[in-house]
């Protein structure tokens, strides 16, 4: 069936570094891809998208390119902030294959983020 | 614009009660859909509704019930409660399928359920 896979952590940053979080994928349809954000005591935020391959998904300086060829989604940013100190998941959704539509996801990956 | 909102935001119940959580959507959204999160975990599908019917479901056990209403809000229930209930209960909106393609979920806060 669908599954997400993505880095564990925790992942430990001082501000201004660069953010890798690595996701990777397997689908049997041609899944949207997704990356979620969930800060201490909330609820999840959607953070980015991508539906096709070669996407470029993009929000509040996160970057992430769909790569059909690496199955892959990784999760990027330039210079992280403390207030991106959070739970990042990956997520994908396949309405052609096994996952029917909803959203399959990974298991989180704890981001901390020093001054 | 109204997000998704949910209620209570935490419950404690003890092991064989019942329990009803509530939803709504964000405003335009008629699909909901509900998810478990354990702690330290990702969350886990329970099941969706469109038009007031069970339209998708997850590996999850019939104690777990759900509704949803002709304005679109939902309730998720959940009998004989067990301790490894005791979960992070999302509840996300969207528009539903849009050709073939299942439309972005926005997710509600949560209502952190413990079981003793």
């Amino acid at each position: 069936g669908d599954s997400v896979t993505q880095m564990e952590g925790p992942v430990t940053l001082s501000e201004e570094a660069f953010l890798t979080i690595n996701c990777t994928y397997t689908a049997t349809g041609y899944p949207s891809l997704f990356w979620y954000v969930q800060y201490p005591g909330e609820g999840l935020q959607l953070l980015l998208k991508a539906t096709k391959a070669d996407d470029k998904g993009s929000n509040k300086g996160f970057e992430a390119t769909y790569r059909k060829e690496t199955t892959s989604f990784h999760l990027e940013k330039g210079s992280v902030q403390v207030s991106d100190s959070a739970v990042y998941f990956c997520a994908l959704s396949d309405p052609e294959g096994g996952s029917q539509g909803n959203l399959i996801f990974g298991k989180g990956t704890k981001l901390s983020v020093k001054p | 614009d109204a997000g998704v909102t949910q209620s209570p935001t935490h419950l404690i119940k003890t092991r064989g009660q019942q329990v009803t959580l509530r939803c709504s959507p964000k405003s335009g959204h008629d699909t909901v859909s509900w998810y478990q999160q354990a702690l330290g975990q990702g969350p886990q599908f329970i099941f969706q509704y469109y038009e007031e019917e069970e339209r998708q479901r997850g590996n999850f056990p019939d104690r777990f019930s759900g509704h949803q209403f002709p304005n679109y809000s939902s309730e998720l229930n959940v009998n004989a409660l067990l301790l490894g209930d005791s979960a992070l209960y999302l509840c996300a909106s969207s528009l539903g399928v849009s050709g073939g393609r299942q439309e972005t979920q926005y997710f509600g806060p949560g209502t952190r359920l413990l079981v003793l």
